[in-house]
């Protein structure tokens, strides 16, 4: 079955960086891109951007261009994301989902990431 | 970024039916329709609906999307304890070339 499996909670300090994996498994890996997707807390969701595993091309949110970078390890069908100078407004439960076929967008989430960010 | 635009709660009884609705433009909704998620307090989103009322395997059949000009809605028949949740609406959107989300309804069975 397909799953999504993603790394440990963080606390991180102002100005400080975060790197955060997507492990997938029960599909084939290079076929299907990832979604970044984070919700801060008691808020909506709110996109960041889009890997494709394959040729590890990304797209990004405008608001997070210059600080974010999404990449992959086809060797362990990891994606990672990685977001720097953090502030307390990154605080926020941090999500990976899958670009199903045939336009099913985020037909396969992860369990989440809560990343705090405090000092 | 512009996103889409949903009420932020909608409150019916149980086995009442419930219609939420998700409001774009011609760049986004207009263009290809909108995907609908749930998602339980604690939990992530769960994809019930996608592009022109397409359903993944195992979604109820209570669930029923339909999109007309650039609005999309999603129609809960038969209301269940368990529908309380939170309800999201998503679209590409051609002209930001990047995805939008709705702001979220909050869906009370009473």
């Amino acid at each position: 079955q397909v799953q999504l499996v993603q790394s440990g909670a963080e606390v991180k300090e102002p100005g400080a960086s975060i790197k955060v994996s997507c492990k997938a498994s029960g599909y084939s890996f290079t076929n299907y891109h990832i979604h970044w997707v984070r919700q801060a807390p008691g808020q909506g969701l709110e996109w960041m951007g889009i890997i494709n595993p394959s040729g590890g091309s990304t797209t990004y949110a405008q608001k997070f261009q210059g600080r974010v970078t999404m990449a992959r390890d086809t060797s362990t069908s990891t994606v990672y994301m990685h977001l720097s100078s953090l502030r307390s407004e990154d605080t926020a439960v941090y999500y990976c989902a899958r670009e199903g076929g045939s336009g099913s967008s985020f037909d396969y989430w992860g369990q989440g990431i809560l990343v705090t960010v405090s000092s | 970024q512009a996103g889409l635009t949903q009420p932020p709660s909608v409150s019916k009884g149980l086995r009442q039916t419930a219609t939420l609705t998700c409001t774009g433009n011609s760049n986004n909704i207009g263009d290809q329709g909108a995907a609908w998620l749930q998602q339980h307090q604690g939990h992530p989103p769960k994809l019930l609906s996608y592009r022109n009322n397409n359903r993944p395997s195992g979604i109820s059949e209570r669930f029923s999307a339909s999109r007309s000009g650039n609005a999309d809605s999603l129609t809960i028949t038969g209301l269940q304890p368990e529908d309380e949740a939170d309800y999201y609406c998503s679209a590409w959107d051609s002209s930001l070339g990047a995805w939008v989300f709705g702001g979220g309804t909050k869906l009370t069975v009473l």
